[in-house]
């Protein structure tokens, strides 16, 4: 069981917004800004999409947003397109004791 | 660019020690502020987090494996190394090193390494 918690699968249409929420607690998520999200096509390493709650890397397009309200993190497509059909997996500092945990993975069909 | 690359077994007995190293090109382990980490997935789950060191030689451990893990640098050859312990079945999985700039945040990754562990 990881230690966050994320809907197994989202969809959406081509166009559509999506949102996948990562729930965590006050000793992980609630408790740091250090919540990243990242996307994994079959077969790939993950690619990071979004750093410290709500930061893009250089390179990742803005149709990807992060934000976080109390415990739960949320990661937005906007305009979703094929190309995003992949995993997500969020993830999250959680101190000196546990590190760092992973959520267990959404995965997203665009329809 | 930096880039990754892990190396080691693709087989491993069961009770012995999984050993890989991850070779980085394109940027020394030795400047400061990064954060070499190791990350699994197991055959069609989900990411776990293994550990860190820290460019001060400082670590972090899963507390589920810390009894079996040891991260390592060696600067010398500009790698550095997971060890884990008393394998069984349920380590068989791909195994990434990564890199990141803050805790929690690998941005450079390597192509992942399958080991099995089996008899």
């Amino acid at each position: 069981q990881s230690a966050l918690t994320q809907p197994a699968s989202v969809s959406g249409s081509p166009g559509q917004s999506i949102t996948i929420s990562c729930s965590g607690t006050s000793n992980d998520v609630g408790s740091y800004n250090l919540v990243s999200w990242y996307q994994q096509h079959p077969g790939k390493a993950p690619k990071l999409m979004i750093y410290e709650v709500s930061k893009r890397p250089s390179g990742v397009s803005n149709r990807f947003s992060g934000s976080k309200s109390g415990n739960t993190a949320s990661l937005t497509i906007s305009g979703v397109q094929a190309e995003d059909e992949a995993d997500y997996y969020c993830c999250s500092y959680a101190g000196s004791n546990t590190c760092v945990v992973f959520g267990g993975g959404t995965k997203l069909t665009v329809l | 660019q930096v880039q990754l690359q892990e190396s080691g077994p693709g087989l491993v007995q069961p009770s012995q020690t999984l050993s890989l190293t991850c070779t980085v090109s394109g940027g020394s382990i030795s400047s400061g502020g990064y954060y070499w980490s190791w990350i699994r997935q197991h055959p069609g789950q989900g990411l776990e987090w293994i550990g860190y060191i820290y460019y001060s030689g400082s670590t972090c451990y899963n507390p589920s494996l810390k009894n079996r893990v040891t991260i390592s640098v060696d600067t010398s050859e500009n790698q550095f190394s997971l060890k884990l312990s008393s394998v069984t079945a349920a380590d068989t999985a791909v195994y990434y090193c990564a890199r990141g700039g803050t805790v929690a945040t690998p941005n450079y990754w390597g192509q992942g390494t399958l080991v099995t562990v089996s008899s």
